[in-house]
């Protein structure tokens, strides 16, 4: 079964550091989505992306955040200046649909991030 | 605000018996829900989802009910199994608050335990 996969399965960078979170959605899905549980805590949404741009993103997004295409078949989640509250588990989501019924979110394993 | 809660954050079983997780919405405009299981160092894995035009869905071994009248929807699980043990989310999407369908707003969580 086709499957979101992430990279790395953990990052430990300092404070202030940027960092680039890598994700592979499913190959035919068109709407791409970052969303991240800090230890304890609910899934939060982040952002979510189609056709090349950003169609929402929640206030956690702030100006640090950015997200990007590069390519075909990656999607990337960048932290400029990561803060000590950015430490959490991000989660890459794709659909292919807009996310509704009988077309669900599939999410990777996430990539722990540890900000020290 | 919180929107999606969960009655009981931990829920213990007996291999082969029967478990029913529930779920509290507060928005009755929410029009699709959505349960996902999260295995201990994986991403949220889709289950099951439903509309609110409906009351009932079947998949495999899982059965989801939704209570419009009193805003709850719960997840039944047949059989269950120590594989199951996981922590399971139910959540809504992001459009009745003025988001977007892929805005997904997780509850808290119960985790399930499945004795042997």
């Amino acid at each position: 079964e086709p499957e979101v996969t992430q990279t790395p399965s953990h990052q430990v960078t300092q404070m202030g550091q940027e960092v680039i979170l890598r994700c592979v959605p499913i190959s035919n899905h068109l709407y791409f989505y970052w969303y991240r549980q800090i230890l304890g805590q609910k899934v939060e949404f982040l952002v979510s992306f189609y056709n090349n741009e950003i169609s929402e993103k929640s206030e956690i997004f702030d100006d640090q955040f950015s997200v990007e295409r590069p390519d075909g078949s990656n999607f990337t989640l960048k932290i400029r200046s990561t803060k000590l509250e950015d430490s959490a588990m991000y989660f890459c989501a794709s659909s292919l649909g807009q996310g509704g019924y009988n077309s669900p979110l599939h999410f990777g394993n996430g990539t722990r991030l540890t900000v020290t | 605000g919180e929107s999606v809660g969960l009655h009981l954050p931990t829920l213990s079983v007996q291999e082969g018996d029967n478990s029913i997780i529930n779920c509290a919405y507060s928005n009755s405009a929410s029009d699709y829900f959505i349960w996902y299981k999260q295995e201990s160092g994986k991403g949220p894995q889709f289950i099951i989802d439903i509309r609110s035009n409906m009351d009932k869905r079947q998949g495999q071994r899982v059965t989801v009910l939704l209570n419009k009248t009193v805003k709850h929807l719960s997840l039944q699980i047949a059989a269950t199994q120590p594989g199951d043990s996981a922590v399971y989310f139910c959540a809504e999407n992001g459009r009745s608050y003025g988001g977007s369908q892929g805005n997904l707003i997780f509850g808290k969580g119960t985790k399930l335990s499945v004795k042997p």
